[in-house]
Parts: C-alpha cells; sequence; structure tokens
C-alpha cells in the first residue's frame, strides 16, 4: 500500500539558519508529490509539487524540493529560513497514480523557529 | 475574490445530535473533499465527490454523510454514530483536468473545529 513517513515531529532552527524537511514515500511507480503548510488553525497552502520532469522543484516562499526516487525522498529545503516559516508541513503523495485524485498525507512536522 | 469558505469556524455538538459543517467554493472546480485532521495522524479523508450528484467514501467515512447537489457546495454531516467527532475538518477542492489523468493540486478551505460538549 502507498504511503508517506515524515520522519520528524518536530524540528527547531535558528532564524536565518537553512531548513532541511524529510519526507519518504512508498509508491511503485513514479509518484505525484507535494508538499502543504499549515500555519496554526488554518487550511492548507500548497508550497510545491511533483509530477515529472526536471526533480529539482521550486516552490514558493523561496522553497524548493528534491525528488530522488533511488531513495524514495522529496525532502523540502529552504537556504534561510525566517520567523514567518514556523508552522506545519505536511508531505502528501497522490494515490493510485492518477487513476484518482486521492492524497495520502504524512503525519506533518512541525517547524519552530528560533530568534 | 475566488476561494473556498467554511463555516462556522467553531461548532459544538451535544451527544446524540447531528451538525452539518458548510463548504463552499466559487473556483468552478469540479471536485471537492473533506478531510478529518487529527494531532499526529495528519489528514485522512472523509468522503469526496468528483461531479455533481455523485460522491464516494473515503478511508473514513463511517458516522459521517455528504451531500453534492451543487458544484458550489459540499456539506458534510457528523451523524450521532460518530463517536469520536472531536476534530479539525478540511474542505478541499480541485479543478477539472484533461487528458483522462484526475491529478490536480487540491486547495483547501480555512477548516471548522468541531468540539464536543
Amino acid at each position: 500500500a502507498q504511503s508517506v513517513t515524515q520522519p520528524d515531529i518536530h524540528i527547531t532552527v535558528s532564524e536565518g539558519a537553512s531548513l532541511e524537511l524529510r519526507c519518504n514515500y512508498s509508491y511503485g511507480a513514479t509518484p505525484y508529490l507535494f508538499w502543504y503548510v499549515q500555519s496554526p488553525g488554518q487550511g492548507l497552502q500548497l508550497l510545491l509539487k511533483y509530477f515529472s520532469g526536471d526533480t529539482l522543484v521550486q516552490g514558493i516562499k523561496g522553497f524548493e524540493a528534491e525528488f530522488k526516487r533511488s531513495q524514495s525522498s522529496f525532502n523540502l529545503r529552504k537556504p534561510s529560513v525566517h520567523w514567518s516559516d514556523a508552522a506545519e508541513y505536511f508531505c502528501a503523495v497522490l494515490r493510485g497514480g492518477g487513476a484518482t485524485n486521492k492524497l495520502i498525507f504524512g503525519t506533518g512536522t512541525l517547524l519552530a523557529v528560533q530568534p | 475574490d475566488g476561494g473556498i469558505t467554511q463555516s462556522p469556524k467553531y461548532l459544538f455538538r451535544k451527544e446524540g445530535q447531528n451538525v452539518t459543517l458548510s463548504c463552499e467554493q466559487n473556483l468552478n472546480h469540479d471536485a471537492m473533499y473533506w478531510y478529518r485532521q487529527d494531532p499526529g495522524q495528519g489528514l485522512r479523508l472523509i468522503y469526496y465527490s468528483q461531479i455533481v450528484n455523485d460522491f464516494q467514501k473515503g478511508d473514513i467515512a463511517e458516522g459521517y454523510s455528504v451531500s453534492r447537489e451543487k458544484k458550489e457546495s459540499f456539506p458534510l454531516t457528523v451523524t450521532s454514530a460518530q463517536k469520536n467527532p472531536t476534530a479539525f475538518y478540511l474542505c478541499a477542492s480541485s479543478p477539472p483536468t484533461s487528458g483522462g489523468i484526475f491529478v490536480e493540486t487540491q486547495y483547501f478551505g480555512p477548516g471548522t473545529r468541531l468540539l464536543v460538549l
């Protein structure tokens, strides 16, 4: 069965430091992958997505993610974190390989930013 | 402005009561979804609808019901059969697809927090 794993429940970084949030998926074929961000008490906002093509994907707010098939990973990165990046981040994979638009979400990583 | 609205922001349910959560979108999206979010569990799919007058169960549909009478609206009813309804409920929608592949980005509303009295 398809699944998404976010190994880090909680991460704290200093403002201005670099960030990498991990995401691993299990799926036999090329997956459709997403990263969403959620501020407290709010809905989810799409940061970026990977459907095909270039494995390094650029998103909003200075985020990028790299799809690595050999490692079944789709890690999210940002070179310099801002205090406003404090939020919860969710990785998701589309199940069914395009036959349906249903998403499987990871359990999320909560990011805290120290001044 | 186009978007997805959910109401109310907070909802309280008494024992044995059915409550309905509203989800409206003016994005002209065909597909709509309901998710439940619990701490530490990510989002789980309750129901989804790809077209008006049609909907399918997701992974945790027991104790919930939906309707899709209009393209813009996808209300969720939490019935008395749902024994643990306290959660954050998120509605989402996605635009029409092409090429026979149902793959499109989902856009989320701001959520409704349901609490049991």
